[in-house]
């Protein structure tokens, strides 16, 4: 089985700051299945990222994704006060869906 | 617009059932693998089920294999999971997912429905 570790668990910026999350899988893993999730509070997730760097639709550029591997890496360049909020990766593989614990990008 | 609706949750004993459903809309749900993941409370997610197209595959998360059981009506644009033997543990707010197609990841979800299995 496969597990997805993410970090920091909290990571504390400023609005205009980059952001930078990891998730790390305990074993390689197929980019292609890699995706980044957003989640606010009271409110259902929203993908960001397909395929380890592929943004979905309506994603601003300011997010994008890269990695291979076991190394995988989400990125907001210039963070905006909306984008505070709790992220995700998952990845799929052997039938089985995997979420990483989640790092929370709070405001500093 | 795509939207997903859960209904069912609510509150079970130990060792009780429910079935929750999810109506899907603004998109040709018989050609979309549809999941359910759940959340339990401050928590992060957890995936718990899926489904195929056609309704002729299914795959589940080793927590539940053996009690909950998915299902779907194409005919009613419609997805099911039939949850037996519950749990304290099963609490969770519960979100039907559709997926995107080869990415395996999920784009539309619902607003999820509560299930608060206690004594």
């Amino acid at each position: 089985e496969i597990v997805l570790t993410q970090s920091p668990g909290t990571l504390s910026l400023s609005p205009g700051e980059r952001a930078t999350l990891s998730c790390r899988a305990s074993q390689s893993v197929s980019s292609s299945y890699l995706a980044w999730y957003q989640q606010k509070p009271g409110q259902a997730p929203r993908l960001l990222i397909y395929g380890a760097s592929s943004r979905a639709t309506g994603i601003p550029d300011r997010f994008s994704g890269s990695g291979s591997g076991t190394d995988f890496t989400l990125t907001v360049s210039r963070l905006e006060p909306e984008d505070f909020a709790v992220y995700y990766c998952q990845h799929y593989g052997s039938s089985q869906y995997t979420f990483g614990q989640g790092t929370k990008l709070e405001i500093k | 617009e795509v939207q997903l609706v859960e209904s069912g949750g609510g509150l079970v004993q130990p060792g009780g059932s429910l079935r929750l459903s999810c109506a899907a809309s603004g998109f040709t749900f018989s050609t979309y693998g549809m999941h359910w993941v759940r959340q339990a409370p401050g928590k992060g997610l957890e995936w718990v089920s899926g489904i195929s197209d056609s309704g002729g595959s299914t795959i589940y998360a080793d927590s539940v294999k053996g009690r909950f059981t998915i299902s779907r009506d194409n005919s009613k644009n419609t997805l099911y999971l039939q949850m037996n033997s519950l749990r304290a543990e099963d609490t969770a707010l519960y979100y039907c997912a559709k997926r995107v197609g080869t990415p395996r990841a999920f784009d539309y979800w619902g607003q999820g429905t509560l299930v608060t299995v206690s004594s």
